[in-house]
Parts: C-alpha cells; sequence; structure tokens
C-alpha cells in the first residue's frame, strides 16, 4: 500500500521567512495530492491540493509542486506570518481512496 | 468551501459505557464519509471508510464491533465507541467527500472523547 514519508518534523522560522515542507510517496499509481493545516485542538483544513496532471499550483503565498518521476511533492509557503504556525500534514491517494497522511510537520513562525 | 460537523466537540464518559458521535456534511451529500483518529502529536489514522448505504470497511487492526459505523444518508454517517475503555480515548475526526470524481476530502472539527 501507499507510504507517506513527510519532513521536516518541525521547523522554525522568522516572520518573512519562507518555509518548505518535503513529501515523498511510494506508489506510483497515486495522482492526488493534498495539503491540511491543523491547529491545536481542531480538524484539518484543506490549504492546496495537486493533481498529478499538474506539476505546480499556486494560491497567494502556498504553492506546491510536483516532481512525479521521483515521487515527491513539496509545499511553499513565502511570507510567512505568525498565523502560519500550525502542523501541516501531506497526504496521498489514487481517485476515490482514503488518504494516507504523513506524520506532519510543526512549523513555527515567530516574529 | 464545504463544512462537516461534528457533534459532540468533546465527551467525557465512564469505562464500560458507549459514546455515539455524529459527522454530517452541511452543504453538500458525501457518498463517502472517512472516519479517523488521532492520538496527541500524531498523525491522523484511518479507521474506516463509509459509503452510503452500505457497510464501512475498517482498516486492518481496527475492530469493527467495537467501533460501529453507520451511513444512513448523504449527509450523516455516526460512528458508535462501544464498551469504551480509557485506552479508547483520542481525537475522532471525520472526512466527507462528494460524489463523482472529486477527490477533495472536507475534514469535521474533530471530537475529543476522554474515558475515565
Amino acid at each position: 500500500g501507499e507510504n507517506v514519508e513527510q519532513h521536516p518534523s518541525t521547523l522554525s522560522v522568522q516572520e518573512g521567512d519562507s518555509a518548505v515542507i518535503k513529501c515523498t510517496y511510494s506508489d506510483s499509481a497515486s495522482n492526488y495530492f493534498p495539503w491540511y493545516k491543523q491547529e491545536l485542538g481542531k480538524g484539518p483544513q484543506l490549504i492546496i491540493d495537486i493533481r498529478s496532471n499538474v506539476g505546480e499550483k499556486k494560491d497567494q503565498r502556498i504553492a506546491v509542486t510536483l516532481n512525479k518521476t521521483a515521487k515527491h511533492f513539496s509545499l511553499h509557503i513565502t511570507e510567512t506570518q505568525p498565523e502560519d504556525s500550525a502542523v501541516y500534514f501531506c497526504a496521498a491517494s489514487q481517485a476515490g481512496t482514503a488518504l494516507i497522511f504523513g506524520k506532519g510537520t510543526t512549523l513555527s513562525v515567530s516574529s | 468551501g464545504a463544512v462537516v460537523s461534528q457533534h459532540p466537540s468533546w465527551v467525557i464518559c465512564k469505562s464500560g459505557t458507549s459514546v455515539k458521535i455524529e459527522c454530517r456534511s452541511l452543504d453538500f451529500q458525501a457518498t463517502t464519509m472517512f472516519w479517523y483518529r488521532q492520538f496527541p502529536k500524531q498523525s491522523l489514522m484511518l479507521m474506516a471508510t463509509s459509503n452510503e448505504g452500505s457497510k464501512a470497511t475498517y482498516e486492518q487492526g481496527v475492530e469493527k464491533d467495537k467501533f460501529l459505523i453507520n451511513h444512513a444518508s448523504l449527509t450523516l454517517s455516526t460512528l458508535t465507541v462501544t464498551s469504551a475503555h480509557p485506552e479508547d480515548s483520542s481525537f475522532y475526526i471525520c472526512s466527507a467527500k462528494a460524489g463523482g470524481t472529486t477527490d477533495t476530502q472536507y475534514f469535521g472539527p474533530g471530537t475529543r472523547l476522554t474515558v475515565l
């Protein structure tokens, strides 16, 4: 089955810096890669997703890149703000199947 | 965006009792709902996949007789933790996926279960 590795487990940046979180997946049949942000005591919130027919997607300060050949995808957050501090999870799935999550990255943005 | 609600948001119960958690898709019809369990500072672990009108599919190691899942309508799925014990204390989160070709899953806010 699918296995998703996520790095780093913790990331500390200064406000205004960029943050990059990387994930690799094992199943070449996976074709959907979402990223979720989870704040303490809350459910995950979808922040951006990408499908395997696209190499990059941007939404304001957030971007995701996908390299199908290497089977890895990354989340890029630019101009980080304290409110970006949270746990970020990557996930992978095939169409119609359940998401398999990475172990999460705790992002801390200090002002 | 699509909204998924869960009720209750937290519950405390005595060991041996049963607890029901509801998951509702508020503004879309969810043909598939998923139930996850999350321990502190850990990732989400899939417990089961629930399709409307059919039996849930449980992940390996999840006791189907202990975690009863019912997906009776396109907007409601329930998880019942039967004969709960302290080791069942956890954060339970549901997600919902609309029908068709969409892959997007929307998560509920979670339910914190504490078993004394």
